[in-house]
């Protein structure tokens, strides 16, 4: 079993939809988890980090993590075309450093 | 965040050779990694870099094909040896942020170097 597995995609919505991306993790002690946002050609950015369960937002974007079912998601509201890219869920395993990737859902806003 | 620059940001190569990559960044870190990415693939992890003493290999990953100096807390290098095919991909690497009440082993990624073996 893959430690952490996000919904495969693509995934294609219109502008100004919300965008909804899943990720869950193997490691029921796993601590930090991360959203990264990859556009083509360029390396991953850190977008969101999540630590507590519950709802975090900054601006469009909210991160959701539940660890009693151990998943985390990623909303991403009023898309834009500028959101198409590939979303990387990463996580953090209690006492560890190192981050474990999942395999990454692409989306795509049409205009 | 810290600024990472990376050297090479793209190179062809011939088999058999090498491939040394440099990484450089604006302040001292404790924590640098290095990541592969192969086409359409996500980042697999090949090694963390410790100042002063050896990297840490993830398994599959050999000193002898990928070695790692780290001299200080701003610079690290990773060496691609005796290149083939299979070895053309995107080499990051990463820095941890320093952990604060708010933030726990944030990593921030290099701008990647883009390896072609022929």
């Amino acid at each position: 079993q893959k430690e952490v597995e996000q919904n495969s995609g693509p995934l294609s919505v219109p502008e100004g939809a919300i965008a909804s991306l899943n990720c869950t993790y193997s490691d029921r002690v796993s601590q930090s988890f991360f959203w990264y946002r990859q556009y083509s050609g360029k390396s991953p950015e850190l977008i969101m980090s999540i630590y507590s369960n519950g709802d975090k937002e900054d601006g469009r974007f909210t991160a959701q993590l539940n660890k009693a079912s151990q998943y985390v998601s990623l909303l991403i509201r009023d898309s834009q075309p500028s959101d198409s890219a590939t979303y990387l869920c990463a996580v953090n395993m209690f006492g560890d450093y190192k981050l474990s990737f999942g395999a990454g859902t692409t989306v795509t806003v049409r205009a | 965040s810290a600024v990472i620059s990376q050297k090479p940001s793209r190179d062809i190569c011939q088999r058999g050779t090498s491939l040394t990559i440099q990484c450089q960044v604006d302040s001292q870190v404790t924590m640098m990694f290095w990541y592969r990415q192969q086409p359409g693939q996500s980042l697999t992890l090949i090694a963390t870099a410790n100042q002063g003493s050896e990297a840490t290999y993830e398994s599959g990953f050999v000193i002898d094909k990928f070695p790692i100096s780290r001299p200080n807390l701003t610079f690290s290098t990773l060496t691609v040896s005796n290149m083939s095919p299979e070895d053309s991909s995107i080499y990051l690497c990463s820095v941890q942020a320093p952990q604060t009440s708010g933030s726990y082993n944030e990593q921030f990624f290099g701008p990647g170097t883009r390896l072609t073996v022929l």
